[in-house]
């Protein structure tokens, strides 16, 4: 089965404080692929990054940044010096090999109040 | 590049009538799309794929008859949701994938719609 669990619903963080949202994933499959998603109110879904099994190297992209750990199952994400804007729901996502199917988590609402 | 657009962005309509909703993929070839639907505070439910040329794969669940999906051109997906009702009111994002093409299993979406069914 292929699953994708974030376990935090909601978080909310004063801003400039350094964030954390955690993904963990279940596949069997050997080729895979995660994606991290923002929402915003507006609704439209706002790519961040993609990984795929094979490059387990961490990524860092201005104040964001990816840990992909194969051995834990999982693809944290970090918000670093946390600002209001970054408010919006986090998806994290998981796509195999053989199919673009994406199974999304629940999503992590992030609130950062000023 | 990899801009996919849906028309319209809000729709409220009564209950009893058919609502079309397009998806297209503006500066590529999109072999698959995919419907899901979103309720507030909730993750993206997938409805259904869609392969160009061919009848689209509806998940569990999901009534055939009710949403409606055309996918006619490696551009274009429509879904059309019939005989809509309040409780098919929901928020309804497309999303196209480019193939071989675009490698990695990448899905664009679409900026979403929403439906309101009074």
């Amino acid at each position: 089965a292929q699953k994708v669990t974030q376990a935090q619903t909601e978080i909310s963080v004063v801003e400039k404080e350094d964030v954390t949202l955690d993904c963990v994933y279940e596949t069997r499959d050997t080729t895979y692929y995660l994606f991290w998603y923002k929402q915003p109110p507006s609704g439209e879904l706002v790519f961040l990054i993609r990984r795929n099994s094979f490059d387990e190297q961490n990524e860092i992209s201005g104040r964001y940044s990816w840990n992909f750990q194969k051995s834990t199952s999982s693809f944290n994400f970090t918000i670093t010096a946390s600002q209001v804007v970054d408010s919006a729901v986090y998806f994290c996502a998981l796509s195999t090999s053989g199919t673009y199917k994406y199974i999304f988590g629940t999503g992590t609402r992030l609130k950062v109040l000023a | 590049g990899a801009v996919v657009s849906q028309h319209p962005s809000r729709v409220i309509c009564k209950s009893g009538t058919s609502v079309k909703i397009e998806c297209r993929s503006l500066d590529f070839q999109a072999t698959t799309m995919f419907w899901y639907r979103q309720f507030p505070k909730k993750s993206l439910m997938l409805m259904a794929t869609s392969n160009e040329g061919s009848k689209a794969t509806y998940e569990q669940g999901v009534e055939k008859d009710k949403f409606l999906i055309n996918h006619a051109s490696l551009t274009l997906s429509t879904l059309t949701v019939t005989s809509a009702h309040p409780e098919d009111s929901s928020f309804y994002i497309c999303s196209a994938g480019a193939g071989l093409a675009g490698g990695n299993n990448e899905q664009f979406f679409g900026p979403g719609t929403r439906l309101t069914v009074l």
